[in-house]
């Protein structure tokens, strides 16, 4: 079956402007988090959802960053007045729910000059 | 708390040699501990996860991992390494018991020479 789907795979924005990334996860799957990968700071975690539960947001690194999951399917990450530091690549995992495994979509390359 | 180190962030080995990546954790609660693949411009792949059954877990493409918790590592092995196996690795782990997130080491990127 299909598995996780990111887009855009790649994005070029300017410092200062709002960017969204969108994540559609493994059809069945109630867990979603994001991963932000980037070469100073390795793979770190953003935020986590689970079905109808309040989002863990432990992870988001300010509050310029920011994520919805609508129908309790597709994800958008949302980052406001984005910064050079932004840049990174931001993975996307689903899981079911329960001790699982997470399968990780391909990725958007973000790049902010 | 959780957290995850990875020894050596470069390993090179010859094809047909033995692979050895090194993870050690720490956890405050009994752990799940997860080995990840990353080939160039790809996402991750699981390649193996331990979740307190059986501590020698074996995995895709040859990989196995033993859990040993006096030593609180999770080693990553294949007793003969193929080229196709040059990617970064990467050791997670996660609380038992629910499904949170995983916490991974810095990787390490594994050559193999001809």
């Amino acid at each position: 079956g299909a598995g996780v789907s990111q887009s855009p795979s790649n994005k070029v924005t300017e410092k200062g402007k709002d960017v969204e990334l969108r994540c559609d996860p493994i059809s069945g799957h109630t867990a979603l988090y994001w991963y932000r990968q980037s070469l100073g700071q390795g793979l770190e975690f953003l935020i986590y959802f689970q079905g109808n539960s309040a989002p863990d947001k432990s992870g988001l690194p300010s509050d310029r960053f920011s994520a919805e999951r609508t129908g309790g399917s597709v994800s958008t990450l949302t980052i406001q007045r984005t910064q050079q530091e932004d840049s990174a690549v931001y993975l996307c995992a689903s899981s079911l729910a329960g001790p699982e495994t997470q399968y990780f979509g391909p990725g958007t390359r973000l790049l902010v000059l | 708390a959780q957290s995850v180190t990875q020894l050596g962030s470069h390993v090179s080995v010859s094809e047909g040699a033995l692979v050895l990546l090194r993870c050690n954790y720490s956890s405050s609660v009994p752990p799940y501990l997860f080995w990840y693949v990353q080939y160039p411009n790809q996402g991750l792949q699981l390649l193996l996860k331990y979740t307190s059954a059986a501590t020698l877990v074996k995995g895709i493409n040859g990989f196995e991992a033993e859990f040993k918790k006096s030593e609180t590592s999770f080693h990553l092995t294949k007793p003969s390494a193929h080229m196709s196996d040059a990617a970064e690795y990467f050791c997670a782990v996660s609380p038992s018991g629910s499904a949170r997130q995983l916490t991974f080491g810095s990787g390490t990127q594994l050559t193999v020479l001809p």
